[in-house]
């Protein structure tokens, strides 16, 4: 059956910590991987990786996928207030007609 | 604000009573998707349209009943519902499920609540 394992599901932290979150996923055809944070709306589209050791970078963020390891990991350093949200990591499969299979999410709370 | 625009953003109703939701996008993407999230738990999918066709239903009651009029819009009518239906309901779309492997685009969502 496929899974995606997050953890920690939660975190506390205080601004200009960097954190690592994770995610382990077991997916039949693996087609991509997604990362999502969520605040009170909708999911925002942060990542998607399809291939191993390809670091993706946005501003303090990055994230990076294992393939052989059936893992990923969402790092965000200089953490700030705004950071604060639930951090979603998704899976898809080839032939699962675009089914993501979500994992419970990480809350990040960044303190000031 | 995202590029996926979901109608109304809340949404009170009866058990009686029948209503849709509403969503729309202008991105000429071929894939619409409907999710259930209920409060501290990820999006469950629901349905999955791919050209206008409805392509997944994850044994989801009848009482939500899916339409895609056209590429851009994608509804959800309501009949019936149960207090256990109210959860926020988010709309999702992305480029096409077989030839292009693409992110899914999720808007703001319609939070629903059954009386």
């Amino acid at each position: 059956e496929d899974k995606v394992v997050q953890s920690p599901l939660s975190l506390v932290v205080h601004e200009g910590d960097t954190v690592t979150l994770n995610c382990s996923y077991e997916v039949t055809n693996f087609r991509s991987l997604l990362w999502y944070k969520q605040e009170k709306k909708a999911p925002t589209f942060l990542f998607m990786l399809t291939s191993s050791g390809i670091e993706k970078k946005s501003g303090r963020l990055s994230s990076i996928l294992d393939k052989k390891e059936l893992f990923s990991i969402l790092n965000i350093t200089a953490t700030q207030t705004g950071d604060s949200a639930i951090y979603l990591c998704a899976v898809s499969g080839w032939g699962s007609q675009g089914n993501l299979i979500f994992g419970k999410g990480t809350k990040l709370s960044v303190k000031p | 604000d995202t590029e996926v625009t979901q109608t109304p953003k809340h949404l009170v109703m009866g058990m009686t009573n029948k209503k849709s939701l509403k969503c729309e996008q202008h991105m000429g993407h071929r894939a619409m998707y409907w999710y259930k999230q209920k409060a501290k738990k990820p999006p469950e999918l629901m349905f999955v349209y791919s050209y206008e066709k409805l392509s997944i239903n994850e044994s989801v009651p009848s009482r939500f009943s899916p339409e895609c009029p056209n590429s851009s819009l994608l509804n959800l009518h309501l009949h019936a519902l149960q207090p256990e239906d109210s959860a926020l309901y988010l709309c999702a779309s992305s480029q096409d499920l077989i030839r292009s492997n693409q992110p899914q685009h999720f808007g703001d969502g319609t939070r629903l609540s059954i009386l």
